[in-house]
């Protein structure tokens, strides 16, 4: 079943500028994993956030967790056209299955 | 170089005629996993496998087979495919905070 849902579904900025996407989700976890994909690509690992953690940073990357809201934020800073791609939040409840993973947010970077 | 490989990448098949899409990674992970990717539905866990002769059913297993006799290779297996099994298949493996995806496997079932 979809754990996590993204938004918005696809957002357009111009180079330069921060990119915001958020993800919420519906039941309690152990933590959650943004990856991203370049068009019709394997999905790559970003960052991991703890349900007892409350912001990461990964050089451009930002991620902030607000476990009472259910919900996750991924902020890149100072966009390239090369961050163009798509961006999935993952959550892990802790089960045998591993993680569900949301629609994703779709980035274009205008250079 | 560490890496989950998938073959074949792409597929054009008919209905009825089984196949099977490779998968083995060499990172010595005992989690593996399949997802589906389609469009507006994101991925969907398929199967997946937590270590040798261990494997169980995730959202949408209808139609697919799976076996891990060995670590490293997690083939995923379509007996009958049918067109609504046309889609992106994505194999995984990994452990606990982070999962390694193959390139991606595009299947067409006419």
């Amino acid at each position: 079943s979809q754990q996590g849902e993204e938004d918005p579904q696809a957002l357009s900025i111009q180079e330069g500028e921060n990119a915001t996407m958020n993800c919420s989700y519906k039941t309690s976890i152990n933590n959650l994993q943004w990856y991203r994909q370049n068009s019709g690509r394997g999905l790559v690992h970003l960052i991991l956030i703890r349900s007892n953690e409350r912001e990461k940073h990964s050089g451009r990357l930002r991620v902030t967790l607000d476990t009472s809201k259910k919900s996750s934020s991924l902020l890149i800073t100072a966009s390239r056209a090369a961050d163009t791609a798509s961006y999935f939040c993952a959550t892990d409840v802790g089960g045998a299955d591993g993680l569900t993973f949301g629609k994703g947010t779709h980035l274009i970077i205008q250079p | 170089e560490a890496q989950v490989t998938q073959n074949p990448r792409y597929l054009i098949t008919v209905t009825g005629k089984k196949l099977t899409v490779t998968c083995s990674q060499n990172m010595n992970h005992e989690y593996m996993s399949w997802y589906r990717q389609d469009p507006g539905l994101g991925l969907r866990q398929i199967y997946y496998s937590m270590n040798v002769e261990v494997t169980d059913k995730g959202d949408v297993p209808e139609g697919y087979k799976v076996s891990r006799k060995e670590k490293r290779n997690f083939p995923l297996i379509l007996e009958s495919p049918s067109p609504n099994q046309t889609s992106l298949y994505f194999c995984a493996s990994g452990v606990v905070g982070e999962l390694f995806f193959g390139e991606g496997s595009r299947l067409t079932v006419l």
